[in-house]
């Protein structure tokens, strides 16, 4: 089975000050992890993707992600922190053993940038 | 939101009518996916659809239905047998899952529909 945790519903930074947002999860075999974004009343958006190769990420609007295997996490990272950032973000599993039929998606994590 | 959209924005149900999502996408991708957001719970799979005229139920199909007549189309029925209605419902496509193409698995979704049912 595979399954992704967001340990924080929320999670609030400065602007100017650098952020993460965290997940780990679990699969059998090896991960594809991706991250989205929703803002309000809207639908998801994909911020970026790990499959394979270099560990660390990089995606849309200056976010990266640094995948561990060790650690089994993907946190998500920007460097400086805009107020236009604060939105709901998703993390999402897919085992690559094929014992999963589709994503599993985290609980989502509500990032709030504060002026 | 990309080539996927969904109507209307807002509905407004009573108690035990049946109620239709409707999705269209214009992105030429083969599967659909339907998924229920609710505070705190993240996404959940109600169905989804790899090919025309066939579907599968996802994690939480109780209480729904949905049909696969056209590739642009992924229409999602909540009967009154599913016990509590009101939610985001978002949908989604991609092309094809295949494990040899992790790219596959990179899913582009509609704006959603909001249901609330009194």
């Amino acid at each position: 089975a595979q399954s992704v945790a967001q340990p924080e519903d929320q999670v609030n930074v400065a602007e100017g000050n650098p952020l993460t947002v965290k997940c780990t999860y679990s699969v059998s075999g090896n991960p594809y992890l991706f991250w989205y974004v929703q803002y309000p009343n809207r639908g998801l958006q994909f911020l970026l993707k790990y499959i394979t190769g270099d560990n660390l990420v990089k995606g849309s609007y200056g976010f990266e992600a640094e995948f561990n295997k060790s650690q089994t996490s993907f946190h998500l990272k920007k460097p400086s922190a805009l107020v236009s950032d604060s939105a709901l973000y998703f993390c999402a599993v897919r085992d690559s053993s094929g014992s999963a039929r589709q994503l599993t998606f985290g609980s989502g994590t509500q990032l709030t940038v504060l002026p | 939101d990309g080539g996927i959209t969904q109507s209307p924005k807002y509905l407004f149900r009573k108690e035990g009518q049946n109620v239709t999502l409707s999705c269209e996408q214009n992105l030429n991708h083969d599967a659909m996916y339907w998924y229920r957001q609710d505070p705190g719970q993240g996404l959940r799979l109600i169905y989804y659809s790899q090919i025309v005229n066939d579907f599968q139920k996802g994690d939480i199909a109780e209480g729904y239905s949905v049909s696969r007549e056209k590739k642009e189309s992924f229409p999602l029925t909540v009967t009154s047998a599913q016990k509590n209605p009101t939610a985001f419902y978002l949908c989604a496509s991609s092309i094809v899952p295949r494990l040899a193409e992790p790219r596959s698995y990179e899913q582009y979704f509609g704006p959603g529909t909001r249901l609330t049912v009194t």
